[in-house]
């Protein structure tokens, strides 16, 4: 399976300030989930991508999904103590016969009070 | 989540036991997985189970077996534990594709340590 590159790995901001995170594939996706994951706990399923250029928001959090169907962003608006965590992309490549998710590397949100 | 339980939570075992890590879930998902997360590297697949007697191998699969005789569980045996399985192990479980969205639920894990 392709090694799914989640860009930045780590990410620290000011309360308050926005964040995004980029998740790139080299194949075209069937779908892509995003996950969320606090520290010492288990990740959490977000929400799911399926258009080409689909957007959705869920109160500050906004999730696209690249025209190509090949990358995808995640990016909350004013940042709040409890969007602490690390954010997965995972990538769903069904239509090559895949049944199974590959997770990126995370990107890990630290919020400076 | 109240619906995927995994156990033991965390678990200290020697090097060359045998040890099993177990998963059940109640929705009767069809899906379940077992994944290994360890720092740098995110999660990592080991095994999948698409039904009940049906189980495919992910990408680090050496070491490791597993059965699903009943679609509720699905348990992970570590045949000769080996320090480098050292990890936190999550199983999960989602429903079929085409069910609308099928995201994955997660257990809560297992932090297992090899001595």
């Amino acid at each position: 399976g392709q090694q799914v590159m989640q860009i930045p790995q780590y990410q620290h901001v000011q309360e308050g300030e926005d964040f995004t995170t980029y998740c790139n594939s080299s194949t075209t996706l069937s779908n892509i989930q995003w996950y969320k994951q606090r520290p010492g706990g288990h990740p959490v399923f977000l929400i799911q991508l399926v258009k080409s250029g689909e957007v959705k928001k869920q109160k500050r959090l906004t999730f696209q999904f690249g025209e190509a169907k090949k990358n995808s962003s995640l990016h909350i608006t004013a940042t709040q103590t409890t969007d602490v965590g690390t954010y997965f992309c995972a990538l769903d490549e069904s239509n090559f016969g895949n049944e199974k998710l590959t997770f990126g590397t995370g990107t890990r949100l630290t919020i400076i009070p | 989540d109240a619906g995927i339980t995994q156990s033991p939570r965390y678990k200290i075992t020697e090097t060359g036991r045998q040890v099993t890590l177990m998963c059940h879930q109640t929705w009767s998902h069809s899906y379940m997985f077992w994944y290994r997360q360890d720092l740098g590297h995110g999660l990592r697949l080991i095994y999948y189970s698409a039904a009940a007697d049906i189980t495919d191998k992910g990408e680090v699969s050496d070491g490791y077996v597993v059965s699903r005789s009943k679609t509720e569980n699905f348990p992970l045996t570590l045949e000769s534990a080996t320090r480098s399985q050292t990890s936190v192990y999550f199983c999960a479980s989602s429903k079929r594709r085409g069910k609308g969205e099928y995201g994955y639920t997660f257990g809560s894990g297992t932090r297992l340590t090899v001595v």
